[in-house]
């Protein structure tokens, strides 16, 4: 069964840091772009980090950069978000995921996690 | 970056009902391939995401052919062509042209 299943959420102050980690399976990790997604409480969603394959390219959300670290290991198929000096508009649901659409052979998947949820607060 | 809308942001669905929902960008999708890089998802309630429509008007595989997409360029719509209980949830649009990838604000999908 292809799966994500994220860890290492909590309630952490305002300034403090987080180490969240998705494990997958099911399928050949290595192969697959990922992303971090995240979703406030009751609000949408928002796009916060994205890895290629060999982790040799990486973008961030405007509102995490310098704060937030993605990072990868193929070997242990995991992915990784380090979390620094958060703030209380931190606090959400972290999804990993990884999509695409397809161009060769028409077609498209997703991949997401179940989410770990992460409350900033004093 | 991109922005999206959506509209409505709320809509009471009767089952056995049409319903279409509406996604603008603020730049254009369509990619010199011909396709248009536009994504949508539902979350039903208490789940992760799930893909329903790529490349602005193909079904993602299992998903139930009552869904469909259209538009092309910055306008794009999602009908279903009869709603079902489980359809309930919150319907995004996605861009995925220009990083960094975005969303629309969702719109929230309950029956009457």
């Amino acid at each position: 069964e292809v799966q994500l299943v994220e860890a290492g959420g909590g309630l952490v102050q305002p300034g403090g840091s987080l180490r969240l980690s998705c494990a997958a399976s099911g399928f050949t990790f290595s192969s697959y772009e990922m992303n971090w997604v995240r979703q406030p409480p009751g609000k949408g969603l928002e796009w916060v980090s994205y890895i290629s394959r060999s982790g040799t390219t990486i973008y961030y959300a405007d509102s995490v950069k310098g704060r937030f670290t993605i990072s990868r290991d193929n070997a242990k198929n995991s992915l990784y978000l380090q979390m620094n000096s958060l703030r209380a508009e931190d606090t959400a649901i972290y999804y990993c995921a990884s999509w695409d659409d397809v161009l060769t052979g028409l077609y498209a998947y997703d991949i997401w996690g179940q989410g770990t949820r992460v409350t900033v607060s004093s | 970056d991109i922005v999206m809308t959506q509209s409505p942001l709320s809509l009471p669905v009767t089952p056995g009902e049409p319903a279409s929902i509406s996604c603008r960008s603020s730049q254009s999708l369509l990619h010199s391939t011909g396709y248009n890089y536009l994504d949508w998802y539902l979350q039903k309630p208490g789940q992760s995401p799930q893909l329903l429509i790529y490349f602005g008007s193909y079904r993602a595989s299992g998903v139930p052919d009552r869904f469909s997409g259209g538009g092309s360029g910055t306008d794009f719509t999602l009908k279903i062509s009869r709603v079902e209980p489980e359809d309930v949830g919150v319907y995004y649009c996605m861009q995925t042209l220009q990083s960094p990838v975005t969303f629309g604000p969702g719109t929230k999908v309950d029956i009457k």
